[in-house]
């Protein structure tokens, strides 16, 4: 059974750069059939879909975020990871990955959708 | 950006209702529409993508239908665990997102 784990600094500071690694167990994170995706959870708010990385290292961010989003992506480790600069208390929330099956138009097509979650981390920036 | 518009944003229903939940995207996205259930401090679970096909293990009483920009979840039987919140999400372009949520509660 595939598992996700987060892993994160727990707390942290205004201004400071937010990194966040995703382990996945289970499965390679190698393979051409998946994305990896991040997604936040603000506490009490609703879900904001942050970004999806495919093994190639091709990126697709959130525009709202792509300024301050950087996606990586390690095969050797099996781990993915995302960066975030210049945090405020906006972005404190709960931080998921996820696998993201991508999404195909043509051929037999394909329906992107996020069908693995990790249990989530929560980050909290504060002075 | 595709904006996705869920309604109503909460409701209350009792055991045994029918309950159907809205998700309107502010362009077509065809049927590239998923949805995922919530529980409190859990992470989401997807019921449903392609608007209509019911992800393995999702009972049946679960069922979503729509194209274009307005979509459907529908839960012909509410049972106890049933209870949380229900997220419509959009795959059409390359930026994904979410509608707000609705809460489901007990009435």
């Amino acid at each position: 059974q595939l598992q996700l784990q987060e892993s994160g600094p727990g707390l942290m500071k205004p201004s400071e750069t937010l990194s966040l690694t995703c382990t996945v167990s289970g499965g390679s994170i190698g393979s051409s059939s998946y994305f990896w995706g991040w997604i936040r959870q603000p506490p009490g708010k609703g879900l904001e879909w942050i970004g999806n990385i495919y093994y190639s290292g091709s990126t697709y961010y959130n525009p709202s975020l792509k300024s301050r989003l950087t996606m990586s992506i390690d095969t050797s480790k099996n781990q993915f990871s995302l960066n975030v600069s210049s945090v405020t208390a906006a972005d404190t929330a709960v931080y998921y990955c996820a696998r993201s099956v991508p999404t195909y138009y043509y051929g037999s097509g394909s329906y992107g959708r996020h069908d693995f979650w990790g249990q989530g981390t929560l980050v909290t920036v504060s002075s | 950006d595709i904006q996705m518009t869920q309604s109503p944003l909460s409701l209350s229903a009792s055991v045994g209702d029918r309950v159907t939940i809205t998700c309107r995207a502010s362009q077509s996205i065809r049927t590239y529409l998923n949805w995922y259930q919530q529980k409190p401090g859990k992470a989401p679970t997807l019921l449903i993508y392609g608007a209509s096909t019911l992800e393995g293990g999702v009972p049946s009483r679960f069922s979503g239908s729509g194209s274009g920009t307005d979509f459907t979840l529908t839960i012909s039987t509410l049972q106890p665990e049933d209870f949380a919140t229900y997220y419509c999400q959009q795959s059409y372009s390359t930026s994904w997102t979410f509608g707000q949520g609705t809460k489901v509660d007990i009435k």
